[in-house]
């Protein structure tokens, strides 16, 4: 079945960029779109974004200065650059497959299992 | 766009039902049929327990179900069981190709 695979560095100095990439097995990266979440410690769930295979995205309108998405398909896999960090970005971040595919968005399954991601000097 | 407003915790006995609320706007939850809603256990990924308002995906039980009445939608977990203990999230289409996660319920199994 789909599994999904976050990596990245867990500590990032605040002013500077987060990097993290999604693996993707057992499925092709082409028939979904593919998407980031996260939560920060003690919060809520925030959508942060969604890819296409194509290289369409759309992000939360909140976030969406900082935020570049892009895909590799021939690795399989997906990436998240948020810049000028803060303390407040600190989180688990998630990547997620976002379906049923067929250009729609209706539900985000499976889930990777996070990778914390904490800003901090 | 702001999260959707959840109750922090809700509990309920082991065999009894519980609810827990989902609400929004007319932008969202009231605007689409596209509420969905996870499961988190402490330390694993969430799980897809409802799409669309009201559909199980595969392997979900049929205790678990959804609906929506305005801008309100509702998880129902009916004959709990000590398993469900949980944080439970929705989630909302938003417009313009965007989401919104509510806040999040601790369920407690008494």
């Amino acid at each position: 079945q789909v599994q999904l695979q976050e990596s990245g560095p867990g500590l990032v100095k605040p002013s500077e960029t987060l990097s993290l990439t999604c693996t993707v097995s057992g499925d092709s990266i082409s028939t979904y779109y593919w998407s980031w979440i996260r939560q920060p410690p003690g919060k809520g769930l925030e959508w942060i974004g969604y890819i296409y295979y194509s290289g369409n995205t759309n992000c939360n309108p909140s976030l969406k200065s900082r935020v570049t998405m892009s895909v590799d398909t021939s690795k399989k896999q997906f990436s998240l650059k948020l810049t000028s960090v803060t303390a407040a970005d600190t989180a688990v971040y998630y990547c997620a497959r976002a379906g049923p595919g067929g250009g729609t968005i209706n539900w985000f399954d499976p889930w990777g299992q996070g990778t914390l991601v904490t800003v901090s000097s | 766009q702001s999260a959707l407003t959840q109750p922090r915790s809700v509990s309920g006995s082991p065999g009894q039902s519980v609810t827990i609320s989902c609400t929004g706007t007319s932008s969202d939850v009231g605007g689409y049929n596209y509420v969905s809603w996870y499961q988190k256990h402490p330390g694993k990924a969430p799980k897809l327990m409802i799409y669309n308002v009201s559909k199980r995906p595969s392997g979900v039980p049929d205790r678990f179900s959804g609906s929506k009445s305005g801008n309100t939608a509702s998880l129902t977990i009916s004959g709990l069981q000590a398993e469900d203990e949980a944080d439970y999230y929705c989630c909302s289409y938003a417009g313009s190709y965007t989401w919104v996660f509510g806040g999040g319920t601790e369920l407690t199994v008494l």
